[in-house]
C-alpha cells in the first residue's frame, strides 16, 4: 500500500527498556520526521532526516536515537524508556521542494506508547 | 523563535453553527501557514494552506486568510457538521524549501446534532 505506515500502533513497555518505533514510507520522500504529541503541547519535533544517513535534532531529542540507512525507513529508538516518554508518536515525510515551493508533510497514523 | 498560538479548546458547537478558531503566529520573514486536522484515532491531514500575505486557503467548506498585518490565520466554516468533530492544528513553516513545521497546541472541536 502506498503511503506512510507506523508500527506498532500501540505499545506498552516498562521503565528502562529499549523500544523501537518503526516508520516506512513508499513515496521516496527525501525528508522524514518524528514528532511527539502531548496534551497541552501540540506536536513537537524530536528528530528529522533530510536524506539517507543524514539526521539532525529537533526541539526535544533527549532520550531518543534515530537512524536512516534507507530512504524509506526512519526508526525511532528509546534506548532506556522513561515515564515522561509516554506519548503518541507521529512520523511524517515530505518531498524536498524547490525555491518558492511549499511542502506538505504527510503523517502516519501514530504509535501510542505507554511506559509503566 | 517561531511560535503559533491558537485558541484554547475544547469548542462545542451545534450542527450548522458558525465556526471560528483563532490562530496567531510569531515568525521572522514570510512563513507559510497551514491548518491540519486530526480525526479521532488518525494522523494529521493537511486541511488548507496559504503561502503569502492575503492568500486565502480553502477546502471542505473551511477557509482561512493569511493576514500579515495582524499575524493571523483564523480558521472559519459557515456551517459545521458532526463529521467535522476533530482536533485542528495551526502551523507554520519558514517558507521556501523549509522542512520544519511549528505547531500550535491544537483545538478540539465537538459538533453535536
Amino acid at each position: 500500500d502506498a503511503g506512510i505506515t507506523q508500527s506498532p500502533r500501540y505499545k506498552i513497555t516498562e521503565t528502562g527498556r529499549q523500544v523501537t518505533l518503526m516508520c516506512h514510507q513508499t513515496w521516496s520522500h527525501s525528508y522524514m520526521f518524528w514528532y511527539r504529541q502531548d496534551l497541552g503541547h501540540g506536536l513537537r519535533l524530536i528528530y528529522y532526516s533530510a536524506a539517507a544517513d543524514i539526521t539532525d535534532k529537533g526541539e526535544v531529542p533527549d532520550g531518543y536515537v534515530v537512524s536512516r540507512s534507507k530512504t524509506e525507513n526512519f526508526p525511532l529508538t528509546l534506548e532506556s524508556a522513561t515515564r515522561s516518554q509516554t506519548s503518541v508518536y507521529f512520523c511524517a515525510s515530505m518531498e524536498r521542494g524547490g525555491s518558492g515551493a511549499w511542502n506538505e508533510q504527510f503523517f502516519g497514523p501514530g504509535t501510542r506508547l505507554t511506559v509503566l | 523563535g517561531d511560535s503559533v498560538t491558537q485558541m484554547e479548546g475544547p469548542v462545542t458547537l451545534s450542527e450548522e453553527a458558525f465556526l471560528t478558531i483563532n490562530c496567531t503566529y510569531t515568525a521572522t520573514g514570510y512563513p507559510s501557514l497551514f491548518w491540519y486536522v486530526q480525526y479521532p484515532g488518525e494522523g494529521l491531514q493537511l486541511l488548507l494552506k496559504a503561502t503569502k500575505a492575503d492568500d486565502k486557503g480553502s477546502n471542505k467548506g473551511f477557509e482561512a486568510t493569511y493576514r500579515k498585518e495582524t499575524t493571523s490565520f483564523h480558521l472559519e466554516k459557515g456551517s459545521v457538521q458532526v463529521s467535522d468533530s476533530a482536533v485542528y492544528f495551526c502551523a507554520l513553516s519558514r517558507g521556501a524549501g523549509s522542512y520544519q513545521l511549528t505547531f500550535g497546541k491544537g483545538t478540539k472541536l465537538s459538533v453535536i446534532p
